[in-house]
């Protein structure tokens, strides 16, 4: 079965800090591109970062940056110098390639960041 | 930068009454997909399109559901009857390419039926 996991409902930061959410997926393919996707309480759906699981480097976009792990499946998004912009709920997502491309998305964490 | 558009931003309709959600992809995307998102639960796929014809669909996507890309921008979303349980935020996104991946969604669409 193609599942992602979230197993942090809710995590707060101190604004400046650094916060890491967590993200396990579960697929028997190998070629697939992974991202994170943020939703702030206007409920938009905005891009942070992808990783193409064929690549070991792992991205990084600005502030944000990812721990791609791929034997174990796993797929962390770190928040470093953290704003209060950042607040919102975050969803890991992953789609197969050579397939029908539909996203497989977690439930979601919400992010709260402490002024 | 180009951005996927969705209109209306909130739909209040009746039960049975039929809803268009529609969407603007950007520009020189190919692929199109529309999600939903119930209050508090998982973004679920509903369907992906292209080359006039849809790609895939998920068990939520019956016949109440169709899509179509009516001209050369517009990729739109009909229920033909709404239930309660189609209330929800209705994303569309659009993608580039097969290689090139990333999907890019809209605002959405929060449609609430009465």
């Amino acid at each position: 079965a193609q599942t992602v996991t979230q197993s942090q409902p809710e995590m707060s930061v101190q604004e400046a800090e650094t916060v890491t959410l967590s993200c396990t997926y579960d697929t028997s393919e190998s070629d697939y591109y992974l991202f994170w996707y943020k939703q702030p309480p206007s409920r938009q759906m905005i891009l942070v970062i992808r990783q193409e699981a064929y690549k070991q480097q792992n991205a990084t976009e600005n502030r944000f940056s990812v721990n791609f792990q791929k034997a174990a499946k796993s797929f962390s998004l770190k928040i470093s110098d953290s704003q209060l912009g950042d607040a919102a709920m975050y969803f890991c997502a992953y789609f197969i390639l050579d397939s029908n491309y539909q996203l497989i998305w977690g439930a979601g964490t919400k992010l709260i960041i402490k002024p | 930068e180009p951005e996927v558009t969705q209109t209306p931003s909130h739909q209040v309709t009746q039960m049975g009454q039929e809803v268009i959600l529609r969407c603007v992809p950007i520009s020189n995307h190919l692929y199109f997909y529309w999600y939903r998102q119930i209050l508090g639960q998982k973004v679920e796929f509903l369907v992906s399109f292209y080359n006039n014809e849809i790609s895939e669909k998920s068990e939520i996507f019956d016949d109440q559901f169709s899509v179509e890309r009516p001209d050369g921008s517009n990729f739109t979303l009909k229920i033909r009857s709404t239930k309660l349980e189609d209330s929800a935020m209705y994303f569309c996104a659009s993608s580039a390419g097969t290689g090139l991946g990333t999907q890019y969604f809209g605002p959405g669409t929060r449609l609430t039926v009465l």
